[in-house]
């Protein structure tokens, strides 16, 4: 299959942990997405990549989330210190371009904070 | 505010039914709207895309129109089918981000 992968699908977690997100987007992709979506509600940017630019970390929550792409491909999100709120799923997408184009999303990664 | 609404109530009509669905903003001046589709535990299939100077798209069944005017997208569903039960999420640009709205539940049933 050639569409947007992510890792875990489900993660369990206590509060006060550290979790790392996966995400492995279309090849040729050049920009990938990080979205966080709650029960019930829309999805929230994060951050994004372009190829070799800086990424756009605007839409980061808090210091306790960081992401990081080697080259085009694979992504990872990382929640440190997590907390009950971060509870969510984090969907990942890449396009082969920035929003003009279509963009591809993962399955997802559901998040629970106990 | 900025903000991009969406009917947070599902919307259930009848099989064979046209579906419409509204998306509407505020301080917002978008060059373009999407609209994805979500099924549960899924993440967004892109559908549609509409620019700003354009006033109608369709593909197959599904017909989106955008009135830069009142600030609204608008999304059809002709001869709709139980099987396009999913939520229906707009999304425009701003600036360099894409901004989602929260979705519409539709159930069509037979």
């Amino acid at each position: 299959g050639a569409g947007v992968s992510q890792s875990p699908s489900n993660k369990v977690t206590e509060k006060g942990k550290d979790v790392e997100l996966r995400c492995d987007p279309i090849s040729g992709h050049t920009a990938l997405y990080w979205y966080r979506q709650r029960l019930g509600q829309g999805l929230e940017f994060l951050i994004y990549f372009q190829g070799n630019s800086a990424p756009d970390k605007s839409g980061l929550p808090s210091d306790r989330f960081s992401a990081e792409r080697t080259g085009e491909s694979v992504s990872t999100l990382t929640i440190q210190r997590t907390q009950q709120e971060d509870s969510a799923v984090y969907l990942c997408a890449s396009s082969l371009g920035l929003f003009q184009e279509t963009q591809y999303f993962g399955p997802g990664t559901r998040l629970l904070v106990l | 505010s900025q903000k991009i609404e969406q009917n947070s109530e599902a919307l259930n009509i009848q099989e064979g039914k046209t579906a419409t669905l509204t998306c509407n903003y505020t301080n917002y001046s978008p060059a373009y709207l999407q609209w994805y589709r979500q099924d549960p535990g899924r993440g967004p299939v892109f559908l549609l895309l509409i620019r700003e100077n354009e006033k109608e798209k369709r593909k197959e069944r599904l017909k989106v129109t955008f009135d830069t005017t009142l600030k609204q997208s608008l999304f059809h569903i002709t001869a709709s089918q139980p099987a396009d039960s999913a939520t229906y999420l707009c999304a425009l640009d701003n600036t360099d981000k894409l901004i989602f709205g929260t979705g519409t539940r539709l159930q069509v049933f037979p």
